[in-house]
């Protein structure tokens, strides 16, 4: 099946130790996004992709940065992460602006 | 800034009662879709509203749409333990990506 895919399923890092998040999908969809998710909270939307556009929004911090080399992966790097950035990390894909989104089923970050 | 206000945040039921949780915001919004998200895993769609007034139902789920396109309703006839999650509403406006609320979660008690 299609699918949006996750990895790892939980990552834990050390306070400031650079971390990857990796998102692949067999969806061929040229949008992309990736969400901060806090528990009892909205996904905040963290960056997106269309196509090879990046676009990040106003107040995702600097710390944090994202890679697409090809239509089927993503990546989120967070350099220098800190407690706050514990959370789960979705990616989502979707056919263009609006249009519904395909999430995997996120990485959850513990931060120590 | 768009915002998507849920209510309730939190919902507890017992197996065969009804609900309704709602989605509202001073925005007007071209469409908006519901999603259910369970522990440990993404949201998944469930419907996308696009007409004011607008009515869909996916087997015992009933979705609206507000004549105005400004608010939405989700309601559940004789929910099942199945049904617990974390419900989402989210809107698109179209010179934005989607805009999220925070969810209802919903508890459904056997």
């Amino acid at each position: 099946d299609a699918m949006v895919i996750q990895n790892p399923r939980y990552q834990v890092t050390q306070f400031g130790k650079p971390v990857t998040l990796s998102c692949s999908q067999t969806l061929n969809h040229n949008v992309m996004y990736w969400y901060q998710q806090k528990s009892s909270q909205a996904p905040k939307l963290l960056f997106h992709y269309y196509d090879k556009d990046f676009n990040n929004e106003a107040d995702t911090p600097d710390n944090f940065q994202s890679r697409r080399p090809n239509t089927s992966f993503c990546f989120l790097d967070i350099r220098s992460p800190g407690l706050g950035d514990a959370a789960m990390y979705l990616c989502a894909t979707g056919v263009g602006a609006g249009s519904p989104l395909h999430f995997g089923n996120g990485t959850r970050l513990t931060v120590t | 800034t768009q915002l998507l206000e849920q209510s309730p945040q939190f919902l507890s039921i017992q197996e065969g009662e009804n609900l309704t949780v709602y989605c509202n915001s001073s925005s007007v919004f071209s469409s908006l879709q519901w999603y259910r998200q369970e522990p440990g895993e993404g949201p998944v769609l469930l419907v996308t509203v696009v007409t004011g007034g607008e009515v869909k139902k996916l087997k015992r789920l009933t979705f609206q749409f507000g004549d105005a396109r400004k608010d939405s309703s989700l309601h559940i006839t004789a929910a099942q333990p199945g049904d617990t999650g974390l419900y989402l509403c989210a809107g698109f406006s179209g010179n934005t990506p989607l805009v999220f609320g925070k969810g209802t979660r919903l508890s459904v008690i056997a």
